[in-house]
């Protein structure tokens, strides 16, 4: 157990829902990180906070999905309409300050049928 | 190109072997961390190392920040180390984001 939480660890959902997921990092962790990992391949930069603020948004990120992180401690990531090709595994990943070892959660794995 | 490059993407060896898996980078960077994935999506942090060497146990991670290369070696290979290995690097610009290679899958044959 690294610290880091994700909530729920597995979503299956019918395509057009919505979904949100859940990151509670450390607690004195200011920097939080959202990637996307499918099959095979290496994490895929979503969207990072440094507290609260939003600092940047992959182009991979569509109108769809949308991150927040309200008091600088945990975050959600929220997907509209989901379709099939958003089924991966979404990991979070948190660190302090700058160059800092990121602790990462156990993820969520979300199956869009 | 992917900014961060890793090699082999497969390796079998054989229990007891010395394994070297490699990974390379385009970009500058402020830090190179080696992860290891293990079935089921959990990611542990192995090493975070901007110079230099490190050892933990079997465990040995290298960089050379000019030649912009870092191998991650394991002593004396066993089943257990079969996982996915990924390296991830602070990339300098853009807030020292983590940008990840593809990853290194490990199968240690007992």
């Amino acid at each position: 157990d690294t610290g880091v939480s994700q909530n729920p660890r597995h979503k299956i959902t019918k395509r057009g829902q919505n979904v949100t997921f859940r990151c509670d990092p450390i607690s004195e962790h200011n920097r939080l990180y959202w990637y996307r990992q499918t099959l095979g391949q290496g994490p895929e930069f979503l969207t990072y906070f440094q507290n609260e603020a939003q600092l940047e948004k992959s182009r991979l990120l569509s109108d769809r999905f949308s991150a927040e992180r309200p008091k600088g401690s945990f975050s959600t990531l929220e997907i509209q309409r989901t379709e099939q090709g958003d089924s991966a595994m979404y990991l979070c990943a948190t660190g302090q300050g700058m160059n800092t070892e990121a602790f990462f959660g156990q993820g969520t794995r979300l199956t869009v049928v | 190109k992917n900014e961060v490059e890793q090699s082999p993407q497969n390796l079998t060896a054989q229990e007891g072997e010395f394994i070297t898996i490699n990974c390379s980078y385009s970009v500058g960077i402020s830090a190179l961390h080696w992860l290891q994935q293990h079935p089921g999506g959990g990611i542990v942090s192995l090493f975070m190392l901007s110079s230099g060497k490190k050892k933990h146990g079997r465990l040995i991670a290298t960089i050379n920040i000019q030649e912009k290369h870092s191998s991650l070696h394991i002593t004396a290979s066993h089943p257990r180390d079969s996982a996915v290995y990924i390296c991830a690097v602070f990339r300098m610009e853009y807030g020292n984001k983590l940008v990840f290679g593809a990853g290194t899958i490990l199968r240690v044959k007992s």
